[in-house]
């Protein structure tokens, strides 16, 4: 079973959609969590950290359910900017609070005009 | 802001020959990491490094990568006999400490293809 399991999608919405993405993580020793988001041949970078209680970023929901071991990020008013893949991310904790990333494969977005 | 930053971007080589991947990480970082990426696939984590000696290493981090921080800014990794699967984006990373929700910022990343 893959560490973090994320729909490849790619998901085809129209400007303007509300479009959500599932994640969900199998190690009960992952600390926190992150969505990146990687375009074509670029870096991962950050998007949002992801936290019990719920956050928000503008128009970037993040939901964490521990006992479940989920993951969610909801984009509200999707932009055409916003196509990208979307990286769940778990922080695995390492020797000398190392830490280490554990990637999902991603979830592909093409928001079309 | 400050940035991680790599080099070369682009790197051609011929299987058997040793490789060495650049990268500066943010200046008051202290944990500094490499991850790949074969075209396709997702991004995997290879080898943490913190206080001069590797923290941990994955199962892809054999005896022909290694990794060093040879003065204050930059952090290499050398593949020393380069395989055909060794074509891959390889990001650098850097985190500048405390808990696990410190996060890790990308360098853009080198671009390996081994023919």
């Amino acid at each position: 079973r893959k560490e973090v399991e994320q729909d490849p999608g790619p998901f085809n919405v129209p400007e303007g959609a509300t479009v959500a993405f599932n994640c969900t993580y199998s190690n009960s020793a992952s600390q926190s969590f992150f969505w990146y988001r990687q375009d074509c041949r670029k870096e991962p970078k950050l998007l949002m950290s992801v936290y019990s209680s719920g956050n928000e970023d503008g128009r970037f929901t993040a939901q964490l359910n521990r006992a479940s071991q989920y993951i969610s990020l909801l984009i509200r008013d999707s932009k055409l900017s916003d196509s990208a893949t979307y990286l769940c991310v778990v922080n695995r904790p390492g020797k000398d609070s190392s830490y280490k990333l554990i990637f999902g494969s991603g979830t592909r977005l093409l928001v079309r005009p | 802001e400050p940035e991680v930053t790599q080099t070369p971007s682009h790197q051609v080589t011929q299987m058997g020959q040793e490789v060495i991947l650049r990268c500066v990480p943010i200046s008051n970082h202290l944990y500094f990491y490499w991850y790949r990426q074969i075209l396709g696939q997702k991004v995997e984590f290879l080898v943490s490094f913190y206080n001069n000696e590797i923290s941990e290493k994955s199962e892809i981090f054999d005896d022909q990568f290694s990794v060093e921080r040879p003065d204050g800014s930059n952090f290499t990794l050398k593949i020393r006999s380069t395989k055909l699967e060794d074509s891959a984006m390889y990001f650098c990373a850097s985190r500048r400490g405390g808990g696990g929700r410190e996060t890790q910022y990308f360098g853009p990343g080198t671009r390996l293809l081994v023919l």
